[in-house]
């Protein structure tokens, strides 16, 4: 089975701190990745994805990719109370249907004012 | 760029009707449209992938005769819920890619309620 693992949280955060979000996948020949943010009753809007090793930044959003150790994180600076929300890390996998995203359960942040 | 358009918004309908949700790209080609349900408090769940003019692969246990899908086109994907039941009562969404690019794009969603 292979699988996407998120903290489900929830993380809280001061306003104005640095949120970090962590994310581990199992299927080693995984291409692509995601960061969706879903706030309550509404759909994932996709923030960042990221492709090779390092980092990618994006405004207060900056997504880190470790291909060896599987991990893909999500750095959120200068946290707002508008970020609260579900974050979903997404992966494609390796293989046929490689265009099909897997989801972690994903990380409830909490930005307290 | 990348809007995806979905319709209606909301709907309640009563147990054995039919219901269709509409699924729209705006500004690209959606040659890959999929389809996710989410339960309260759940993970989206994958129902079906579609590609534009081919039948849909569903995932399993979802049944395809329940849940029709048709991509007509390359911007307009429709989900059928024939004879719905009270426990087909979710949050219905599709997502979008075009050829060349991994992301995926997602309507704003249907809440469907089967009285």
């Amino acid at each position: 089975q292979k699988e996407v693992e998120q903290n489900s949280g929830p993380l809280s955060v001061p306003e104005g701190a640095i949120a970090s979000l962590n994310c581990t996948y199992s299927d080693r020949g995984s291409q692509s990745f995601f960061w969706y943010r879903q706030y309550s009753g509404k759909s994932p809007e996709l923030i960042m994805s990221i492709y090779s090793n390092g980092d990618k930044e994006d405004g207060r959003f900056t997504a880190q990719l470790n291909k060896a150790s599987q991990y893909v994180s999500l750095l959120i600076r200068d946290s707002q109370p508008s970020d609260s929300a579900t974050y979903l890390c997404a992966v494609t996998l390796s293989g046929a249907g490689s265009y099909q995203l897997t989801f972690g359960k994903g990380t409830k942040l909490s930005v307290i004012p | 760029g990348a809007v995806v358009s979905q319709h209606p918004s909301w709907v309640i309908c009563k147990s054995g009707t039919s219901v269709k949700i509409e699924c729209r790209s705006l500004d690209f080609q959606a040659t890959t449209m999929f389809w996710y349900r989410q339960f309260p408090k759940q993970s989206l769940m994958l129902m079906a992938t579609s590609n534009e003019g081919s039948k849909a692969t569903y995932e399993q246990g979802v049944e395809k005769d329940k849940f029709l899908i048709n991509h007509a086109s390359l911007t307009l994907s429709t989900l059928t819920v024939t004879s719905a039941h009270p426990e087909d009562s979710s949050f219905y969404i599709c997502s979008a890619r075009t050829s060349g690019r991994n992301e995926q794009f997602f309507g704003p969603g249907t809440r469907l309620t089967v009285l």
